[in-house]
């Protein structure tokens, strides 16, 4: 069974940093993109970032850009989301998402407030 | 990046159909066939409905269908259940290892 398990979510003061864990069961993980995705309350999803399946590329949308990095541990089947400078408009729900967008976990709730 | 445009709402009485149109650009879902469609209940994740503009992951019914023309795209869903009752996202490729999502419909079933 695939298993897509987000943790590392809570509350944090403005400016401050987080780390979203992601661990992976049920596929081979190092043969495939993963995305994160966000959904602040009440609103819409928005696409965060993307990774290769090797770790050795990465993407990010430009809201995010310069301030959040995406890692991946294939041999631990984890991805990984470090969110540095947060910011109020960071306050969502970040799902861990499989390169189709066809895999997702059940996400893990950042707050960003003082 | 700016988010694709749908429509807030769309209803429908259970055995009728609804369409939820997807507007972008030739950007994004103009310039490629990279476009998926998600259903959400509330308070869960996000469902892969529709994939590649139309095709269906395996499990979802064929009464959820996709097209596109020019910059917009569109998901069809006949014979509308109550289950069906749900937002609904699109997405799509947008170039440079970028992607963009719909601002989201709420779909009602009458």
């Amino acid at each position: 069974e695939v298993q897509l398990v987000e943790s590392g979510g809570g509350l944090v003061q403005p400016g401050g940093s987080l780390r979203l864990s992601c661990a992976v069961s049920g596929f081979t993980f190092s043969s495939y993109a993963m995305n994160w995705v966000r959904q602040a309350p009440g609103k819409g999803l928005e696409w965060v970032s993307i990774i290769s399946g090797s770790g050795d590329s990465a993407y990010y949308g430009d809201s995010v850009k310069g301030r959040f990095t995406i890692s991946r541990d294939n041999s631990k089947n984890r991805l990984y989301l470090k969110m540095n400078s947060l910011r109020g408009d960071d306050t969502a729900v970040y799902y861990c998402v499989g390169e189709g967008f066809d895999l997702w976990g059940q996400g893990t709730m950042v707050t960003v407030s003082s | 990046q700016s988010a694709l445009t749908q429509p807030p709402s769309a209803s429908g009485s259970p055995g009728q159909s609804v369409t939820i149109s997807c507007t972008g650009t030739s950007s994004d879902v103009g310039g490629y066939n990279y476009v998926s469609w998600y259903q959400q209940h509330s308070g869960k994740a996000p469902k892969l409905m529709i994939y590649e503009v139309s095709k269906r992951p395996s499990g979802v019914p064929d009464r959820f269908s996709g097209s596109k023309s020019g910059n917009t795209a569109s998901l069809t869903v006949s014979g509308l259940q109550a289950e069906d009752e749900a937002d609904y996202y699109c997405s799509s490729y947008a170039g440079s290892n970028n992607y963009v999502f719909g601002t989201g419909t709420k779909v009602t079933v009458l």
